[in-house]
């Protein structure tokens, strides 16, 4: 069975750092794009970043660009994201989710379009 | 990018049908026809129900169903189900500078 295991979330203070790890089993982590997308208590979604296949080519909400870092690794079949300079605003549970392996093109690479299968999530709260 | 604009909740009776709006703009769901739906009952991850704005993910049922109309989509739950009751995001790509556009959630109540 497929599944995705989200894990790392803690409690830290503001200007913190947190590493987060997902680990991938039951599907060929190789083929697919990987993404963050947190939801703060009682709030609703947000895209944070995603990974290419090839782990080349990472994509970050503005929110986060220059703080956070996406990584994977194939030898573990882990996702990561690195998270620094933490803000009480980015209390959230974060998931990871899969690529479903529909792509849109362009003259700048390929994108995942939807996300199939997602971790039951981890809970970062950064508070004094 | 603001969020997608999603009605706070709606409801219905088992048997009958409920639609779920998702409004946004020319650079997101009215530029793209890459618009997708999740479900999440509390506590639990979002689950795929729609994307390319009306296809279903493999084992999703046809009840639910999705459409698109300028820069409004809608997704509608025909022979509503206890286990329904969830809350519904929509989503749309958004272009290669901001990507994916979340909506505001819909709380669906089963009466």
């Amino acid at each position: 069975e497929a599944q995705l295991l989200e894990s790392g979330g803690d409690l830290v203070q503001p200007g913190g750092s947190l590493r987060l790890s997902c680990e991938a089993s039951g599907f060929s982590f190789n083929s697919y794009a990987l993404t963050w997308v947190r939801q703060a208590p009682g709030k609703g979604l947000e895209w944070v970043s995603f990974i290419s296949v090839s782990g080349d080519d990472t994509y970050y909400a503005d929110s986060v660009k220059g703080r956070f870092t996406i990584s994977r690794d194939k030898t573990n079949n882990t996702l990561y994201l690195q998270m620094n300079s933490l803000r009480t605003g980015d209390t959230a549970i974060y998931f990871c989710a899969k690529d479903l392996g529909k792509r849109y093109c362009n003259s700048g690479g390929c994108y995942p379009l939807y996300f199939d299968l997602w971790g039951h999530g981890t809970l970062v709260t950064v508070s004094s | 990018q603001s969020a997608l604009t999603q009605p706070r909740s709606v409801s219905g009776s088992p048997g009958q049908s409920v639609t779920i709006s998702c409004t946004g703009t020319s650079s997101d769901v009215g530029h793209y026809n890459y618009v997708s739906w999740y479900q999440q009952h509390p506590g639990k991850a979002p689950k795929l129900l729609v994307y390319d704005v009306s296809k279903w993910p493999s084992g999703v049922p046809d009840r639910f169903s999705g459409s698109k109309s300028g820069n409004t989509a809608s997704l509608t739950i025909s022979g509503l189900q206890a286990d329904d009751e969830a809350e519904y995001y929509c989503c749309s790509f958004a272009g290669t500078d901001n990507f994916y556009v979340f909506g505001t959630g819909t709380k669906v109540t089963v009466l």
